[in-house]
């Protein structure tokens, strides 16, 4: 059966590190992902999509990478600030009779203290 | 625009009870997504819309729930009866699909709650 695993435990880091988190599938071929981030009580707000057929993506402090043989994707966040710390998570995405769905990952708690 | 809308926030009802879980979607977004959301099992998909049409139901967990989308601007999540493991976060999200891979914009979410 498919499966998208992400860390459970949260990653504590320093702020002004570089926080990385990882997502790894299973029994999938997405023709895409996505990472979202999420604060306590709000939805998932969308950071940044990548498609298969790209290695890497960028936006402001943010990267992500993504591996189809590894079946692997690293979500980078330079410089960190308290600011970043939240939930992340990663959505693969699939066309289905020519329709798009996200399927989420748990997510993974990160913590920047200052 | 001012997003997905959901209502109530919060909704606290008593076992088997209807509620009733309300969306509007963000004007111009021809599609339309319910999840649920817990700590055990995460984000999950219960069903999806396209323009107003219901694609893919295989995600409602059994035939108490039932959603509906009368028209573009509006979608109701129904539980009747309602049971204590049906609490969650319940999401609303919607977003503009032209050819795959875009953006899901949700909603702040219902927080469900029965006893």
């Amino acid at each position: 059966s498919q499966k998208i695993e992400q860390n459970s435990e949260a990653l504590n880091i320093q702020e002004g590190k570089t926080a990385t988190l990882t997502c790894n599938y299973t029994n999938y071929s997405p023709a895409y992902l996505q990472w979202y981030r999420q604060d306590p009580g709000r939805g998932p707000v969308f950071l940044l999509l990548i498609r298969e057929n790209e290695k890497e993506k960028r936006k402001e402090r943010l990267k992500v990478t993504f591996d189809t043989t590894l079946k692997q994707s690293l979500f980078h966040i330079t410089a960190s600030q308290p600011a970043d710390s939240a939930t992340y998570l990663c959505a693969l995405g699939g066309v289905n009779s020519g329709y798009s769905t996200l399927t989420f990952g748990k997510g993974t708690m990160l913590l920047v203290s200052p | 625009d001012a997003g997905v809308i959901q209502s109530p926030r919060h909704e606290v009802t008593e076992m088997g009870q209807e509620v009733t879980l309300r969306c509007k979607p963000i004007s111009g977004h021809n599609s339309l997504f319910w999840y649920r959301q817990t700590m055990m099992r995460g984000l999950e998909l219960l069903i999806y819309f396209n323009n107003n049409v219901p694609i893919d139901d295989s995600g409602m967990p059994e035939d108490r729930f039932s959603a509906k989308m009368p028209n573009a601007s509006f979608s109701t999540l129904k539980i009747q009866p309602s049971e204590p493991r049906d609490s969650a976060v319940y999401f609303c999200a919607s977003s503009f699909q032209g050819g795959g891979g875009t953006e899901a914009f949700f909603g702040q979410g219902t927080r469900l709650t029965v006893v």
